[in-house]
């Protein structure tokens, strides 16, 4: 148990659907990532929130839209997505973004998407 | 951000020393050395983090040269539950936004 919760741990959908999922950690932390690992290919960092506001975008297609609410949630909708956007999402937090802290990781959520 | 270059993978059996090493010819004075573990259908996990020389904590050592330019983790006597990728990071002290390379599958076998 890292103190980061990832819900659901499977999904499947289709192209035309609308999905969202849910990040909560547990550990007081003001930084709050998203995560996308395709098979056989690096983590890619999509979006890294501090202290609820959005600091990075790394490029990230529209069809994904986050929400950090407040520090302990995060969410990542889903709209109208390909088949190549099939991945482990990954949700991750740290104390802070400024500083050299560990990430710590939920179990990702398995995305299918047909 | 320094780019990293280690093994894609590597196999050993249980009770050995395994020793994975990572370039970072690039590294920023600033930048500090971690090592993230991740198993399947999970989240990576920290293992260990350095500057310089050695460190060691319960789970591995870190080793790093004067010049920095790369490092070498090494997981003493391990078992198969130690089969897993081993992530190397370079992280800008003053940045937080990791980005993982392709990582080193290491498989122990029994």
């Amino acid at each position: 148990e890292t103190g980061v919760t990832q819900t659901p741990r499977h999904l499947v959908m289709g192209m035309t659907n609308k999905k969202s999922l849910k990040c909560e950690q547990h550990l007081g932390h003001n930084a709050m990532y998203w995560y996308k690992q395709s098979a056989k290919k690096p983590l890619e960092l999509m979006f890294v929130y501090s202290l609820e506001e959005r600091v990075e975008n790394n490029s990230v297609p529209s069809r994904f839209s986050p929400e950090c609410p407040n520090s302990s949630h995060l969410f990542l909708h889903l709209h109208t997505l390909q088949p190549e956007d099939s991945a482990l999402y990954l949700c991750a937090s740290s104390q802070d973004r400024a500083l050299n802290e560990k990430l710590f990781f939920g179990s990702g959520t398995q995305l299918s998407v047909l | 951000l320094a780019k990293t270059t280690q093994p894609i993978s590597m196999d050993s059996y249980e009770g050995q020393e395994v020793n994975i090493t990572c370039s970072h010819n690039n590294i920023a004075t600033n930048d500090y050395i971690t090592w993230y573990q991740q198993f399947p259908s999970q989240g990576p996990r920290f293992i260990i983090q350095g500057y310089k020389t050695k460190v060691t904590n319960e789970v591995a050592s870190l080793f790093i040269p004067a010049d920095r330019k790369s490092s070498t983790l090494s997981l003493p006597r391990v078992s198969l539950s130690d089969t897993a990728v081993y992530y190397c990071l370079v992280v800008a002290y003053n940045n937080n936004d990791m980005r993982f390379g392709a990582g080193t599958r290491l498989t122990v076998k029994p």
